[in-house]
């Protein structure tokens, strides 16, 4: 069974670099696309962006100026960066899987989310 | 960017009752739409994919429907266990990929 395990730090000052890692246990990250989704509290969700494990990665135009995701396959591994964070960068950031169904790739594997606040 | 706008917010109704539930594109997504379950605390769970394929695993009391820009989620005969957020995706015009900003069923 394929899990997901976000960590970094659960606090972030204004302007600073919010970084996050994603552990891939119970199979390889090889061969998937991987993705971050935010949830600012009591909203909805936001898609930040995705990488595939050959290092090719995608953003959300929103957030395209300040935001890196990079992969490490001999980890099982990929990570997030988010600069200059505000207060409206405080949410729960979920990493997942994509998984082709049929013609489309969708979110299938979770995980358990962390929450990042965003105080001075 | 495509916008999916859900309805009602709020859903109010009991345990053996019929939930119906809207998701709305600003434009055409094909059949390309997805439907996520949430509950508190916890990570989004997909239930069905293309509008009506239901993931292995999900009670056949759910159902998908729809195309182009009007879905519809359907829980028959409602079980305690299905309060939660649903929220709708696509991923047909992308980036980025977006979500409904979910709607609440609620006992």
């Amino acid at each position: 069974q394929v899990q997901l395990r976000e960590s970094g730090p659960g606090l972030q000052k204004p302007s600073e670099t919010l970084s996050l890692t994603c552990t891939v246990s119970g199979g390889s990250i090889s061969n998937y696309y991987w993705t971050w989704i935010r949830q600012s509290p009591g909203k909805g969700l936001e898609w930040i962006g995705n990488i595939y494990y050959t290092g090719s990665a995608d953003y959300n135009p929103s957030l395209k100026s300040r935001v890196s995701i990079s992969v490490d396959t001999s980890k099982n591994q990929f990570s997030l960066k988010l600069t200059s964070v505000t207060a409206a960068d405080t949410a729960v950031y979920y990493c997942a899987r994509e998984s082709w169904f049929l013609r489309f790739r969708y979110f299938d594997y979770w995980g358990q989310g962390t929450l990042v606040t965003v105080s001075s | 960017e495509i916008v999916l706008t859900q309805s009602p917010a709020t859903l109010s109704l009991s345990p053996g009752e019929r939930a119906t539930l809207s998701c709305r594109a600003s434009q055409s997504v094909g059949s390309y739409l997805a439907w996520y379950q949430q509950k508190p605390g916890q990570a989004p769970r997909l239930l069905i994919y293309d509008a009506s394929n239901r993931l292995t695993g999900v009670p056949a009391r759910f159902s998908g429907s729809g195309s182009g820009t009007d879905f519809t989620l359907t829980i028959s005969n409602l079980e305690p266990e299905d309060f939660a957020v649903y929220y709708c995706q696509q991923r047909t015009d992308w980036p980025p990929i977006t979500f409904g900003q979910g709607t609440r069923l609620e006992i």
